[in-house]
């Protein structure tokens, strides 16, 4: 079976625009999260969605948004890109909500110049 | 606030020696622990983890770690670290917060290896 797949694995973007990256799950997995990390920190947590909803949010301002598909795959969404925003972004993926084993994508190189 | 603190920001070991990287955390009850393993460009790989029941995992790549409650500590270790071993470890907690769960992250440690 595939892991988490995420997709693109890199992309450079101007400050101002907008980005979207996806995750795939891993088959029969429901639950999807997002993280972000910065260059020499460790991941911080962005949004958790499970079946389809939205269960919770981190400390990140409105221009970040998601969504979850019936698939169980799943959009980031980032506007008004600043350069703060260049980090890896990561989606996880586990069977339910409930803490059990959280699987991790590869992620998602971003720049923003 | 649930917290993961990890004390150790660079370590560096020889090939062959034996490895114990720190993680401590703060939470109320027992949470459910994890580390991961992340190479240079890489994603966060699944190393071992602890929800219940014995407190010492065993987990890929020879790794084990021990939970202590009294301690709230979750330390990794490895009797005999390899090369490929090089990377960076990331703790965390997984745990309730405001009505859904969430991973907290450690800062990580880097580790190094010579040969």
């Amino acid at each position: 079976d595939a892991g988490v797949t995420q997709s693109p694995t890199h992309l450079i973007k101007t400050r101002g625009q907008q980005v979207t990256l996806r995750c795939s799950p891993i088959s029969g997995h429901k639950s999807v999260s997002w993280y972000q990390q910065v260059l020499g920190q460790g991941p911080q947590f962005i949004f958790q969605y499970y079946e389809k909803e939205e269960r919770g949010r981190g400390n990140f301002p409105d221009r970040f948004s998601a969504r979850q598909f019936p698939n169980y795959s799943s959009e980031l969404n980032v506007n008004a890109l600043l350069l703060g925003d260049s980090a890896l972004y990561l989606c996880a993926s586990s069977s339910d909500s409930s803490g059990n084993t959280i699987y991790f994508g590869e992620g998602s190189w971003l720049t923003v110049v | 606030a649930q917290s993961v603190t990890q004390p150790d920001i660079h370590i560096t070991v020889s090939e062959g020696a034996s490895l114990e990287l720190r993680c401590n955390y703060s939470y109320g009850a027992t949470p459910y622990l994890f580390w991961y393993v992340q190479s240079p460009g890489q994603g966060l790989q699944l190393l071992l983890k602890y929800f219940s029941g014995d407190t010492l995992v065993q987990g890929i790549k020879g790794f084990e770690a021990e939970f202590k409650r009294s301690q709230s500590s979750f330390n990794l270790r490895k009797p005999s670290v390899h090369w490929s071993d090089a990377a960076e470890y990331f703790c965390a907690v997984y745990a309730p917060w405001g009505g859904y769960n969430k991973l907290i992250f450690g800062a990580g440690t880097r580790l190094a290896v010579h040969p």
